[in-house]
């Protein structure tokens, strides 16, 4: 079945530097959806990618979608603790499993003050 | 606010037992969706309904069952509960087709003693 991957699985930054986490699926996508966890908290939906070479920017973070829709990648310009979360990406699988979304394992962010 | 209630927030139970988590989800939402997420671990997809109608089943246990009911609240019911069932379950909503994004709720905390 579908399998997305991400790494890394934990990054520690000090604050003010730079974070990056990447997606990849087994397959290619229709779309890919990035989720944030707050420690204690429920996953919140911050952005989907549609496109194939897709860029979109909220703030400080940078969202990327791959040519061949089968990667993508969070960036976080300048760390603030207010970023520590869990950073998930997710896919939806292809025909009948277009239904449901698969997630990947996240990349668990922890900033430094 | 997510749009959807999960009842109750914790739940504390032995081995052996059976519980019954529940999702609402706000008005006019008609899919369900219902996550398995263990200690540090990513989100599981365990199964989701459409309009009373179950959609897509995940890695979901035999002991587990769901259903969703015609004024779409759902619930998901865990029988002969094991120490490894305990957990953190999320019930999430969607509106509209599969590209829409998911809305979480405050999510189930289950401990097993």
């Amino acid at each position: 079945g579908q399998q997305v991957m991400q790494i890394p699985q934990y990054q520690h930054v000090q604050e003010g530097e730079d974070f990056t986490t990447y997606c990849n699926s087994s397959t290619t996508l229709s779309n890919i959806q990035w989720y944030k966890q707050r420690p204690g908290g429920h996953p919140v939906f911050l952005i989907q990618l549609v496109k194939s070479g897709e860029v979109k920017k909220q703030k400080r973070l940078t969202f990327q979608f791959g040519e061949a829709k089968k990667n993508s990648s969070l960036h976080i310009t300048a760390t603030q603790t207010t970023d520590v979360g869990t950073y998930f990406c997710a896919g939806p699988g292809s025909g009948a499993g277009s239904y449901q979304l698969t997630f990947g394992k996240g990349t668990k962010l922890s900033v430094i003050p | 606010d997510s749009g959807v209630t999960q009842t109750p927030k914790h739940l504390i139970t032995a081995t052996g037992q059976r519980v019954t988590l529940r999702c609402s989800p706000r008005s006019g939402d008609l899919s369900v969706y219902w996550y398995q997420q263990s200690l540090d671990q990513g989100l599981q997809f365990l199964i989701q309904y459409y309009n009373g109608e179950e959609r897509a089943k995940g890695n979901i246990l035999e002991r587990f069952s769901a259903q969703q009911f015609p004024d779409l609240h759902s619930e998901l019911n865990l029988s002969s509960l094991e120490l490894g069932d305990s957990a953190l379950y999320f019930c999430a909503r969607r509106r509209g087709n599969s590209n829409q994004p998911q809305h979480f709720g405050d999510g189930t905390r289950l401990s097993i003693l």
